[in-house]
């Protein structure tokens, strides 16, 4: 049982370039997340899925796009990298039953430079 | 949404007993306490959650305040292991999306 599995782990990107941050749960979980972590900082949502197909804005969603087209799959997107983007993003899933927490995957470290 | 207020951090001798504290003094009658940590460079994980009545697991216990204005999370006997930033985070049963929104949590050292 894999739980949330995020990829890649560690990325370097330049100013301007676009990548997809892969997260890919099996636990038929509803629910996803996306979060942001700053050095030092808390999280922060950037967006949210609770379902196939839909899906919204959290506290921080500029420069971000997300689909949800399966179940499983919750890719981030971000198109025009920005030093501001450099951060730890952690990818989530749960229930969405209110007792029910989340589980968390092990992050993507990405370093725009 | 309702907000928590947490010391930034906490020391303790490594088995001896911790008390993480955590004041929210708005929570709602249906907001639930979720306590997450985050151990270096991991994901947070779940620890435990409660309503209205005090909880325990194998991971530790928790403390409800009888007006639910504070709660603390109780490690038993702490271990190095248990070095972490912990999270302590309300949840709205009446929020339909189950969103959870992170403050800067308590780091708390232990010390061999």
């Amino acid at each position: 049982n894999a739980g949330v599995t995020q990829t890649p782990k560690f990325r370097i990107l330049k100013i301007g370039q676009s990548m997809t941050l892969q997260c890919t749960q099996d636990m038929n979980h509803n629910y996803m997340y996306w979060y942001r972590q700053d050095p030092g900082m808390g999280l922060k949502l950037i967006y949210y899925s609770v379902g196939a197909g839909i899906t919204d804005k959290g506290e921080v969603p500029n420069g971000y796009n997300v689909s949800r087209s399966t179940t499983e799959d919750f890719p981030l997107r971000l198109e025009l990298a920005a030093p501001s983007q450099t951060s730890v993003y952690f990818c989530a899933s749960s229930t969405g039953q209110a007792y029910y927490g989340y589980t968390f995957g092990s992050g993507t470290r990405l370093t725009v430079v | 949404d309702a907000k928590t207020t947490q010391p930034n951090s906490m020391e303790s001798n490594e088995e001896e007993p911790v008390h993480l504290p955590c004041n929210h003094s708005t929570i709602s009658g249906t907001d639930y306490i979720h306590w997450y940590r985050q151990l270096p460079s991991q994901g947070p994980e779940y620890v435990i959650h409660g309503l209205t009545s005090n909880v325990n697991n194998r991971m530790a216990s928790l403390a409800i305040a009888e007006d639910r204005k504070s709660s603390t999370l109780i490690l038993h006997r702490a271990t190095l292991r248990d070095a972490a930033v912990y999270y302590c985070i309300l949840r709205d049963v009446g929020d339909n999306f189950n969103k959870f929104y992170f403050g800067s949590g308590t780091k708390l050292n232990v010390k061999p």
